[in-house]
């Protein structure tokens, strides 16, 4: 099946910059655009990336997303511990005979 | 402004069935499909299906297929999330999404901007 592969876990300094990649394959990400999410603990996740690079609005311009093939990031500059969260790339599949919504399996992001 | 309220917390026993509401306000209910997302304790964030308010189509995903149902009440505007033959397993925060705006030819990609609160399913014995 398919899937959408996210390093579990990362950490910077406050200020500093990180990148959070997404991998996937010609079904999901070389197909279908991608959105990316924040999740605090015990709240629903939000929306901080869609169509592969757009922030909605309120989403600090400071983070920003990229698409390049079958692989997607999640950039956050200037590091702020209010970033510390779990984050999660997703998109559409079309691998099996109905369009599919998947997500990747997360990245822990630490502020150290 | 837009709004998605799910209702409260749910314990049940192996074997039975669960039903979550998720009540939309702040926008027309009919023109934006919702989603179902779960998520097990410690666990990533899984894609359950999605429904069509205007007409009540529905997709779910393969591994829920059988024992999964969802619904609208276009009169209250609630999508409805029905689950039977609950297992242990199946324990997770439940969760609504709203999907994107589509016009006649194509659709915003900001799916995923609206989510409900989350409502906890605990199956025990």
């Amino acid at each position: 099946q398919s899937m959408l592969t996210q390093p579990p876990s990362t950490s910077g300094a406050p200020g500093q910059r990180v990148t959070i990649s997404c991998s996937g394959s010609d079904s999901n990400i070389g197909t279908n655009t991608v959105n990316w999410f924040q999740q605090l603990p015990g709240s629903a996740p939000k929306l901080l990336i869609y169509g592969d690079s757009r922030r909605p609005s309120g989403v600090p311009d400071r983070i920003s997303g990229s698409k390049s093939g079958t692989s997607a990031s999640l950039a956050i500059n200037g590091l702020q511990s209010e970033d510390e969260a779990t984050y999660y790339c997703a998109t559409w599949d079309v691998s099996l005979n109905y369009p599919w919504v998947i997500f990747g399996g997360g990245t822990q992001l630490t502020v150290l | 402004q837009v709004q998605l309220v799910q209702s409260g917390a749910e314990v049940k026993k192996p074997g039975a069935s669960v039903r979550v509401s998720c009540k939309a306000f702040g926008y027309t209910f009919t023109n934006f499909h919702m989603h179902w997302v779960r998520q097990a304790p410690g666990q990533g964030l899984e894609w359950m299906g999605v429904i069509n308010p205007r007409h009540g189509g529905t997709t779910y995903a393969q591994q829920f297929q059988g024992r999964l149902s969802m619904t609208t009440d276009l009169s209250t505007s609630i999508v409805y999330m029905d689950m039977s033959s609950l297992r242990s397993d199946d324990t997770a925060v439940y969760f609504c999404m709203r999907d994107a705006e589509c016009s006649a030819t194509s659709c915003f990609h900001d799916w995923g901007l609206y989510w409900g609160q989350g409502t906890l399913v605990t199956v025990s014995s």
